[in-house]
């Protein structure tokens, strides 16, 4: 089937705009994640949803950034008032559920940078 | 905090020799798996290693887990040019924590 998919692959955004980022996770996956990585950083965790309970936002670097996950399904992270430093790529993951020992399937990630 | 570290950062060989890359993290796991990262982008997963294991295989690469020193291994055998990526190990928790990474250059 269809793995993980983001949009868009690219933005390039003016500093203070506000950005959408979009996932799409694999259809059955009850947990997604977002990671952010700076050039030639690691992953940074973000947020994550697993099913309907509340997401888990203890990696949120400011209360610019927030995410919503709509049915189960979709899930976009909204930067507010974008920074420079903000600039990275953004990836987002899938697993069948958030137990330890479940592969994260990621897809291509958003590379975002804030001129 | 990050609580996976890699070493080291960055590793040059020759294709056909063996890359061995290094991770340590700080507390306890249930589990413990290493992605390999083209280019950037999206990891893909290669291999699990329970906390209860101490070797795990699959095709050309080994996984050791010391859980006594809180560290494991990836070795990877008999490397080719295809395997020119940044590998990263990943320990379990209520999210994934993962590396820095080690980016791994085979030279054809």
């Amino acid at each position: 089937g269809a793995g993980v998919s983001q949009s868009p692959s690219n933005k390039v955004t003016e500093k203070g705009k506000d950005v959408e980022l979009r996932c799409d996770p694999i259809s059955g996956h009850t947990a997604l994640y977002w990671y952010r990585q700076s050039l030639g950083q690691g992953l940074e965790f973000l947020i994550y949803f697993q099913g309907n309970s509340a997401p888990d936002k203890s990696g949120l670097p400011s209360d610019r950034f927030s995410a919503e996950r709509t049915g189960g399904s979709v899930s976009t992270l909204t930067i507010q008032r974008t920074q420079q430093e903000d600039s990275a790529v953004y990836l987002c993951a899938s697993s069948l559920a958030a137990g330890t020992g479940d592969t994260q399937y990621f897809g291509p990630g958003t590379r975002l940078t804030v001129l | 905090s990050q609580q996976g570290e890699e070493d080291p950062q960055a590793l040059s060989i020759q294709e056909g020799e063996n890359a061995t890359m290094n991770c340590s993290y700080k507390t306890s796991i249930n589990n413990l798996q290493w992605y390999r990262q083209n280019s950037g982008r999206g990891l893909v997963h290669l291999i699990l290693i329970r906390s209860n294991e101490r070797e795990k295989h699959s095709g050309r690469l080994r996984v050791t887990l010391d859980t006594s020193k809180k560290s494991s291994s990836l070795l990877i055998t008999a490397s080719r040019a295809a395997d020119t990526a940044s590998y990263f190990c990943a320990t379990d928790g209520n999210q994934f924590y993962f590396g820095t990474g080690t980016s791994l250059t085979v030279i054809p």
